[in-house]
C-alpha cells in the first residue's frame, strides 16, 4: 500500500498570502496524484488531477506540481473561501490511498 | 448538473447489515466508474470500493473485504454498497463518487450518508 504523508498538518495564514502544501508518497506514483478540498460539513471537491491539471471550474490561483514521490499544491493568494482541509490521493496503485490532510486556517 | 444522492445510512448494531444506495443524475452513468469513500468522525478520507462502468469489475479495500460488496444497476443509474458484519470502526460518513475510472480520481462527490455502528 502506498502511504501519502501530507505536511504541514496545519497551515496558519492570512488572506492574500501564498499557501504551499506538500504531499509525499512512500514510492513513486508517477503523475497519478489528485488534490481535493473539503470544507466543514461538505463533501470533498476535486481541485487538481494528474498532479498539475486543474479540474473544471477551479480558479487559476490553485496549481499543482511534482511527479514521482513529491508533490505540491500551491494557492497563490488565499481567498476567504479557501480556508479548508486539503487532501491528496494517489491513483497509481490499488488500494487507492489518501493523505492525512492539511488544514489551512486563518491566522 | 451532476447530482449524486446517497441514502440508506442508519444506526445499526455490531454484526448487522445495511445497504447504501447512490442515485446519479446529470451525466451518462454508463460511461463512468463509481466509488465509495468513507470518513470516520473527525478523521480523513478512506477509499472503500470501486466498480467499473460496466459493472463487471469491482475492487474493495482490505479493511472491508469479505464484508462489503459494491454493485450497480445501470438501468436505474444507481450504485449500491452492501455492508455486512458491521463493526464499530465502520462508523463513518459514506460518500459516493463519480470516478474517472475504477482506479482513478473522483470527479464529483455526493453529500454522503452517515452510518453509525453501535449497540
Amino acid at each position: 500500500e502506498i502511504v501519502l504523508t501530507q505536511s504541514p498538518a496545519t497551515l496558519s495564514l492570512s488572506p492574500g498570502e501564498r499557501a504551499t502544501l506538500s504531499c509525499r508518497a512512500s514510492q513513486s506514483v508517477s503523475s497519478y496524484l489528485a488534490w481535493y478540498q473539503q470544507k466543514p460539513g461538505q463533501a470533498p471537491r476535486l481541485l487538481i488531477y494528474d498532479a498539475s491539471n486543474r479540474a473544471t471550474g477551479i480558479p487559476a490561483r490553485f496549481s499543482g506540481s511534482g511527479s514521482g514521490a513529491d508533490f505540491t499544491l500551491t494557492i497563490s493568494s488565499l481567498e476567504p473561501e479557501d480556508f479548508a482541509v486539503y487532501y491528496c490521493q494517489q491513483h497509481s496503485n490499488r488500494p487507492l490511498t489518501f493523505g492525512g490532510g492539511t488544514k489551512v486556517e486563518i491566522k | 448538473e451532476v447530482q449524486l444522492v446517497e441514502s440508506g445510512g442508519d444506526l445499526v448494531q455490531p454484526g448487522g447489515s445495511l445497504r447504501l444506495s447512490c442515485a446519479a443524475s446529470g451525466f451518462t452513468f454508463t460511461n463512468y466508474a463509481m466509488s465509495w469513500v468513507r470518513q470516520a468522525p473527525g478523521k480523513g478520507l478512506e477509499w472503500v470500493s470501486s466498480i467499473n462502468a460496466g459493472g463487471g469489475s469491482t475492487y474493495v479495500a482490505d479493511s472491508v473485504k469479505g464484508r462489503f460488496t459494491i454493485s450497480r444497476v445501470n438501468s436505474r443509474d444507481t450504485v449500491y454498497l452492501q455492508m455486512n458484519s458491521l463493526r464499530g470502526e465502520d462508523t463513518a460518513i459514506y460518500y459516493c463518487a463519480k470516478a474517472i475510472s475504477s482506479s482513478g480520481y473522483n470527479l464529483y462527490w455526493g453529500q454522503g450518508t452517515l452510518v453509525t455502528v453501535s449497540s
